[in-house]
């Protein structure tokens, strides 16, 4: 079966400080992986994507994700964050018949 | 391209009244998933439809709760006899085949029952 944790349900950075948000899943057999965020009353945007191929992955807005295999773990990381990164993060893992599997979510906060 | 049309943004309804959520996928998507999210939480995987076909409901509550996807017009949520923990966004979201998980979002239902 298929499952995602994410580890930390808050997060606060200062604005230009790197962010993580950490993020370990289960799965069967060789998943894929999403990123997606929430700003308040808004739907779901796809940050970025893994599938099997490069294991470090590009997103919009400067996001990023390394899939460690080893770990079971698919990071969320930026550099450096800005105040319109403020939202709510959702881990997302890949089940049979093109079903998501959405982590609990982390609400990120950016203080100036 | 309008993308993923969800409406009503907002549906207010009293306990035992009938919801009915639509969702209009983006043009050429023939796949429609319905999520729901209650307040606090990630999304929850509800059903999975194709034209005239339920393709997955494992998510789907027993009783009160139906979905359709018509060879014409958008697909239907229905939630029969409402109750308040039925109060969640409801998301849709379509893509153009059931495989590569290239879902796109709409904006959601917030339903509120009073």
């Amino acid at each position: 079966a298929q499952s995602v944790t994410q580890l930390d349900s808050h997060v606060s950075v200062s604005e230009g400080t790197p962010v993580l948000l950490r993020c370990n899943y289960s799965s069967s057999y060789s998943p894929s992986l999403f990123w997606y965020v929430q700003h308040p009353n808004k739907g779901l945007q796809l940050l970025l994507k893994y599938t099997s191929a490069a294991t470090l992955v590009k997103g919009i807005n400067g996001f990023e994700a390394e899939f460690k295999k080893s770990e079971t773990s698919f990071h969320l990381t930026k550099p450096s964050a800005h105040m319109s990164d403020a939202a709510e993060y959702f881990c997302v893992v890949s089940a049979p018949h093109n079903k998501l599997i959405f982590g609990a979510g982390t609400r990120l906060a950016v203080h100036p | 391209n309008a993308g993923v049309m969800q409406n009503p943004r907002h549906l207010v309804r009293r306990r035992g009244q009938e919801a009915r959520l639509r969702c209009s996928p983006m043009k050429g998507h023939s796949h429609v998933y319905w999520y729901r999210q209650l307040p606090e939480e990630g999304l929850k995987f509800m059903v999975y439809l194709q034209k005239e076909n339920i393709i997955d409901e494992s998510g789907m509550p027993k009783e009160r709760f139906s979905a359709e996807f018509p060879k014409e017009g958008p697909s239907i949520l229905r939630i029969q006899q409402v109750v308040r923990g039925d109060s969640a966004a409801y998301f849709c979201a379509s893509s153009p085949s059931g495989e590569g998980y290239g879902y796109t979002f709409g904006s959601g239902t917030r339903l509120t029952v009073v």
